[in-house]
C-alpha cells in the first residue's frame, strides 16, 4: 500500500544534540512538508520541498535543516539551535501535478522529547 | 495572507446528537478548503474538501461541510454524533491560485462526544 512512513515513532534527544527525523513516501508525490504540532497552537510549517534538491522555509524554519536528494525522502534535522524542540512532528506530501486540487497524506508523527 | 480560524478550542456534544465544528478563513481570491480529523498519536486524516461546485460537501464518516463564501465559512457538520468521532479537527485553506504553496491550518477543534 502507498503512503508516508516517519520514523521513529518516538524519539529523545538530549541538550546540545542534533537528531533526524525522517519521512520516506512510495505516493511519487513531488511535494512533501514538515509540520510541528504543539498543543493549542495547530500545525505550524518548517520546510516544503516541491522538487528534489529544492527546498523552502516555512514560519518556523529556525533550529532545523532539511535535505530532499531524492523523490522519495525528506528528512529533518533537529538541531541543537533549536531551543525548544519537544513536539510532535508530523510530514506530508502531494502531487504537483495539479497544484491544489489536493490535499496532503500524512504520516503518523514522531515524538521528539529533550530530556 | 491566508489564514484560518477555528473560534472554539473544544465541543462538547451528546451521543446521537447532531455536531458542528466552526471554521472561518481568509483569502486573496476563491479558497481550497479542507478538513482533517486527528486521532491520539497519529497524522491527519482527510475528511473532505471543497474546490468548486455544491456548497454542501459531503465526506468520510458522514460528515460533510459547508461552504458559505458571504460569510466566510467552512463549518463541519454531523447530524447524529458518535462516541468515536470524538478526536481532534482541523481546518486548512489555500487559495485557488496560488500554485502548490502550503495548506495554512487552523488551531485545532477538541470534539467530545459523551455517551
Amino acid at each position: 500500500d502507498g503512503g508516508i512512513t516517519q520514523s521513529p515513532k518516538y524519539l529523545f534527544r538530549k541538550e546540545g544534540q542534533n537528531v533526524t527525523l525522517s519521512c520516506e513516501q512510495n505516493l511519487n508525490h513531488d511535494a512533501m512538508y514538515w509540520y510541528r504540532q504543539d498543543p493549542g497552537q495547530g500545525l505550524r510549517l518548517i520546510y516544503y520541498s516541491q522538487i528534489v534538491n529544492d527546498f523552502q522555509k516555512g514560519d518556523i524554519a529556525e533550529g532545523y535543516s532539511v535535505s530532499r536528494e531524492k523523490k522519495e525522502s525528506f528528512p529533518l534535522t533537529v538541531t541543537s539551535a533549536q531551543k525548544n524542540p519537544t513536539a510532535f512532528y508530523l510530514c506530508a506530501s502531494t502531487p504537483h501535478t495539479r497544484p491544489g486540487d489536493y490535499g496532503y497524506t500524512f504520516g503518523s508523527g514522531t515524538r521528539l522529547t529533550v530530556v | 495572507a491566508q489564514s484560518v480560524a477555528q473560534p472554539e478550542d473544544q465541543v462538547n456534544v451528546a451521543e446521537g446528537n447532531p455536531l458542528t465544528v466552526k471554521c472561518t478563513y481568509s483569502v486573496s481570491g476563491n479558497p481550497y478548503l479542507f478538513w482533517y480529523v486527528q486521532y491520539p498519536n497519529r497524522g491527519l486524516q482527510f475528511l473532505l474538501k471543497y474546490i468548486t461546485g455544491d456548497n454542501l460537501v459531503k465526506g468520510s464518516y458522514g460528515f460533510e461541510a459547508e461552504f458559505n463564501k458571504s460569510q466566510t465559512s467552512f463549518h463541519l457538520k454531523k447530524p447524529s454524533a458518535l462516541v468515536s468521532d470524538s478526536a481532534l479537527y482541523f481546518c486548512a485553506v489555500r487559495a485557488l491560485n496560488s500554485g502548490n504553496t502550503p495548506l495554512v491550518f487552523g488551531k485545532g477543534t477538541r470534539l467530545s462526544v459523551i455517551a
